[in-house]
C-alpha cells in the first residue's frame, strides 16, 4: 500500500524566514497532493494542492513542487508570519478498491517565533 | 454556508455503551468519510462511503459503523465503546464519488473519551 513519509517532525522558523516541508511517497497511482493546515484543537484545513501532471503551484506565500519520478513533494511557505504556526499534513490520494484513499503524512509541527 | 457539522463536540462514554456520532454536510457531495485522529498516528480512514444508500470499510473499522440513508449526512455508531476508541474522530467529504481523486473538506471534529 501507499506510505508517505513527512520531515521534519518539527520546525521552528523566525519570523520572515521561509519554511520547507517535505513528503515522500511510495505508489506512483497516487495523482493528487493535498496541503492541509491544523491548528490546536481545530480541523484540517486544505490550504493548497497538486496534481501528478503539475509541477509547481503557488498561492501568495505558499508553493507546492512535485517531483513525480522521485516522488516526492514539498510545502514552501516563505515570509512566515506568527499565525502559519500550526501542524502541516501532506497527503497522497488515489482511486483504489472503488474509493478515493489518501494517505496521510504524520504531520509537522510548525512554530514561528516573532 | 455550514459546509460539514458535526456533534456532538466532546463526549465522555462509559465503556460498554452505544453512542452515534452525527455528521451532517450542505455542499451536495457524492462522498463522506469518518475519520480518528491519534497523537503519533495521523489520520486514518474508519469507514468511506461513496454515494447515498453504499459504505465501505477503510483502514480501521472494527467496532464502527456506518450507513448513509441520504446525501447529507452520515452518521458513525459505536456499538460498544472500548477505551482504545478514546481520539478525535473527524467527518470529512468530497465532491466526486468513485470516479476521481479530489478534495476533501473536514468537519470541526468530536472529541470521544471512553472510560
Amino acid at each position: 500500500g501507499e506510505n508517505v513519509e513527512q520531515h521534519p517532525s518539527t520546525l521552528s522558523v523566525q519570523e520572515g524566514d521561509s519554511a520547507v516541508i517535505k513528503c515522500t511517497y511510495s505508489d506512483s497511482a497516487s495523482n493528487y497532493f493535498p496541503w492541509y493546515k491544523q491548528e490546536l484543537g481545530k480541523r484540517p484545513q486544505l490550504i493548497i494542492d497538486i496534481r501528478s501532471n503539475v509541477g509547481e503551484k503557488k498561492d501568495q506565500r505558499i508553493a507546492v513542487t512535485l517531483n513525480k519520478t522521485a516522488k516526492h513533494f514539498s510545502l514552501h511557505i516563505t515570509e512566515t508570519q506568527p499565525e502559519d504556526s500550526a501542524v502541516y499534513f501532506c497527503a497522497a490520494c488515489k482511486l483504489s478498491g472503488g474509493y478515493q484513499k489518501v494517505t496521510f503524512g504524520t504531520g509537522t509541527k510548525l512554530q514561528v517565533i516573532p | 454556508t455550514a459546509g460539514i457539522t458535526q456533534a456532538p463536540t466532546s463526549q465522555i462514554l462509559a465503556a460498554g455503551r452505544s453512542m452515534t456520532l452525527r455528521c451532517t454536510q450542505d455542499m451536495r457531495h457524492n462522498a463522506m468519510y469518518w475519520y480518528r485522529q491519534d497523537l503519533g498516528l495521523g489520520l486514518r480512514l474508519i469507514h468511506y462511503s461513496n454515494t447515498a444508500g453504499t459504505t465501505g470499510k477503510g483502514e480501521v473499522p472494527d467496532g464502527y459503523s456506518v450507513s448513509r440513508a441520504n446525501t447529507d449526512d452520515f452518521p458513525l455508531t459505536l456499538a460498544s465503546a472500548v477505551p482504545s476508541q478514546t481520539s478525535v474522530y473527524f467527518c470529512a467529504s468530497s465532491a466526486s464519488g468513485s470516479g476521481s481523486t479530489d478534495t476533501q473538506y473536514f468537519g470541526p471534529g468530536t472529541r470521544l473519551t471512553v472510560l
